[in-house]
């Protein structure tokens, strides 16, 4: 069964550092881009950041540029989103989420497979 | 503020036909593939249509959609109470570049 499956979230002070994590199961991780995405309770949902297929390059949304990167593990089948600097907006649900599509330069908003999310709370 | 453009609620009856609309720019919708997503309370999101009006496995033929341009809709027909949810668009956006969300459409069967 494919399926992904999120942790690392948890109570961070503002400033600090967190690193989430995303575990892959039930497909071949090292052919998917893979993204993350999080919502703020009740709210919509934002697109974070991408790493490609092998990790050799990725995107970054501009909420979160030169703070946060994901990046990967193929061979652990783990996906990672590092924080730094993080503040109270950034409190939210985050979700992993699979590209649909296999391949090297898959741009698209398609994403068949979503983990149940980590909640990050960032409060003193 | 979202990049794509989505009213904040729907309603319609069982067996009614409602539309959810997505609105964006020449950098997304009319470039690049609309997708649409289905977020009941309490779960993750789902992909239920990609690539403009391909519904993905599973997916009842009661969901349709199309795009025209910088807009894009979704149609559900026959409505059921188990449709209620918020109901999301989504495109890649060459200017960012990245992908992008509407803000969501809540979905409520009366």
């Amino acid at each position: 069964q494919v399926q992904l499956a999120e942790s690392g979230g948890g109570v961070v002070q503002p400033g600090g550092s967190l690193r989430l994590s995303c575990e892959a199961s039930g497909f071949d991780l090292s052919r998917f881009g893979m993204h993350w995405v999080r919502q703020v309770p009740g709210k919509g949902l934002e697109w974070l950041a991408h790493t490609s297929y092998d990790g050799s390059f990725g995107y970054i949304g501009d909420s979160v540029r030169g703070r946060f990167t994901a990046s990967r593990d193929n061979s652990k089948n783990m996906v990672f989103l590092h924080m730094s600097g993080l503040r109270a907006e950034d409190t939210a649900l985050y979700y992993c989420a699979k590209d649909q599509f296999a391949g090297v330069a898959v741009v698209d908003a398609a994403f068949d497979v979503w983990g149940q999310g980590t909640m990050v709370t960032v409060s003193s | 503020q979202s990049v794509l453009t989505q009213s904040p609620s729907a309603s319609g009856t069982p067996g009614q036909r409602v539309t959810i609309s997505c609105s964006g720019s020449y950098s997304n919708i009319e470039s690049n593939a609309l997708n649409w997503y289905q977020q009941v309370p309490g779960a993750a999101p789902t992909l239920i249509i990609y690539d403009n009006n391909q519904r993905t496995s599973g997916v009842p033929d009661r969901f349709s959609a199309s795009k025209t341009g910088t807009s894009a809709s979704l149609a559900i027909s026959g409505l059921r109470s188990d449709d209620e949810a918020t109901y999301y668009c989504a495109s890649w956006d060459e200017s960012l570049p990245g992908p992008v969300f509407g803000g969501g459409t809540k979905l409520t069967v009366l």
